[in-house]
């Protein structure tokens, strides 16, 4: 079975100092992978995807994730954290082979930003 | 574009109560989803469909309902609300391809209470 994990709940940095939010995977399947950033009171909005291509994933925003099979893991980084980063973000698996469209979700990490 | 909308953004309802949820999306989508948050869950989905006609369920689907007669359109039903389905609901939608090769769109969220 598909499953993520978010290893921490809330991350909090000052601004312009890095970013990392980190992800682990599990999948019987070469999956597919997704960073989503929520901000208040909103709906989601793809940042980066996954998709067996390149291991280094670039996204908008400055952010970029890395696929790391041995360690099945998926973190998130941005080099210089700005205010308007501050949301949640979740980390996502597709939940089966081919083009179901079925994501799973991790629990969600809360990113603070202070200034 | 308006992308995918929702009504209402919110709604309070008694025990017992029946409702639907709407959702329409204006980018030709032909998969779309009904997906619940619950504070440090994750998104969780309900319901999802390939296409007009066809709709399948997902991880939580007791006490909804679903119909799919257009492209656009995509309600949620809740029968006899119960306070377990207190939550942030949201509709997506994405390309025909399905997840693994695009992006969902999200929706800015329906927050039911059940009282």
């Amino acid at each position: 079975a598909q499953s993520v994990t978010q290893l921490d709940s809330h991350v909090s940095v000052s601004e312009g100092t890095p970013v990392l939010l980190r992800c682990n995977y599990s999948s019987s399947y070469s999956p597919s992978l997704f960073w989503y950033v929520q901000h208040p009171n909103k709906g989601l909005q793809l940042l980066l995807k996954y998709t067996s291509a390149a291991t280094l994933v670039k996204g908008i925003n400055g952010f970029e994730a890395e696929f790391k099979k041995s360690e099945t893991s998926f973190h998130l980084t941005k080099p210089s954290a700005h205010m308007s980063d501050a949301a949640e973000y979740f980390c996502v698996v597709s939940a089966s082979a081919g083009n179901t469209g079925k994501l799973i979700f991790g629990q969600g990490t809360t990113l603070q930003v202070k200034p | 574009n308006a992308g995918v909308t929702q009504t209402p953004k919110f709604r309070i309802l008694k025990i017992g109560q029946s409702m639907t949820l709407q959702c329409a999306q204006d980018m030709n989508h032909n998969y779309m989803y009904w997906y619940r948050q619950d504070p440090g869950m994750g998104l969780k989905l309900i319901y999802y469909s390939v296409g007009a006609g066809i709709t399948d369920k997902g991880e939580v689907p007791n006490g909804y309902n679903v119909s799919r007669s257009t492209t656009e359109d995509f309600p949620l039903r809740l029968e006899l609300a119960a306070p377990s389905q207190t939550s942030v609901y949201f509709c997506a939608s994405s390309y025909p391809q399905g997840v693994g090769a695009g992006e969902l769109f999200f929706g800015e969220g329906s927050r039911l209470t059940v009282l």
